[in-house]
């Protein structure tokens, strides 16, 4: 069965304190598998594509990461603006829908 | 830069009511999904069109509808309301063959 499992579930962080975020999947076929920071509210935004393993992304303070079977989003010196839930998701080849994890909830204290 | 719209962005019905969601998607778009999130959980796919045509069926439930028309903007219509059907309802598209989605800002429904 298609899964996809992010951890920790929340994290809780002193502005500059870096930390990784994971996202382990076990499906049939990745055509993709994307990051999405979400505010309480408020529709996820997208952060990053990424398609093969060994592909990384970056963007300001984040970084991403993929392998055969998890990705990482690293936060280097995280600042409390930084405080969302980030969710990943991946897409497959046998259809055109996005399955989500279940985020992590990422505080970032002043 | 032009964004996924929802509207309405809140909504109030009754149980047994009929609502309709409605989504214009970003310019160029030619696929369009729909997600459901209950409160602290992930979005659950629903459905999703391409050029028109669904394309995937989620979770959707029996009481729900949706399309997509010619000008590419998507209605989910959802009628005999539940309280359990009180969520975030997020729309989101893009450009097939394994492009990223972008969300609208969703429309909060409420069930009383």
């Amino acid at each position: 069965e298609d899964q996809v499992t992010q951890s920790p579930e929340a994290l809780r962080l002193q502005e500059g304190e870096s930390s990784s975020l994971n996202c382990s999947y076990t499906v049939s076929g990745l055509r993709g598998l994307f990051w999405y920071r979400q505010d309480p509210g408020k529709g996820p935004e997208f952060l990053f594509t990424l398609y093969s393993a060994g592909e990384e992304k970056e963007k300001e303070r984040l970084k991403a990461t993929l392998t055969k079977k998890e990705s990482f989003l690293h936060i280097t010196a995280p600042k409390p603006e930084d405080s969302a839930t980030y969710l990943c998701a991946v897409q497959l080849y046998t259809g055109n829908q996005f399955y989500f994890g279940t985020g992590t909830s990422l505080t970032v204290i002043p | 830069a032009a964004g996924v719209i929802q509207s309405p962005r809140h909504l109030i019905k009754e149980k047994r009511e009929t609502a309709t969601l409605k989504c214009y998607p970003i310019p160029r778009h030619d696929t369009v999904y729909w997600y459901q999130q209950g409160p602290g959980q992930d979005p659950q796919f629903l459905i999703s069109f391409y050029e028109k045509m669904q394309s995937d069926k989620g979770s959707i439930p029996d009481r729900f509808s949706a399309q997509q028309f010619s000008d590419y903007h998507s209605e989910l219509n959802m009628s005999s309301l539940e309280l359990g059907d009180s969520a975030l309802y997020f729309c989101a598209s893009s450009r097939t063959g394994g492009a990223e989605a972008f969300f609208g800002q969703g429309t909060r429904l409420t069930v009383v």
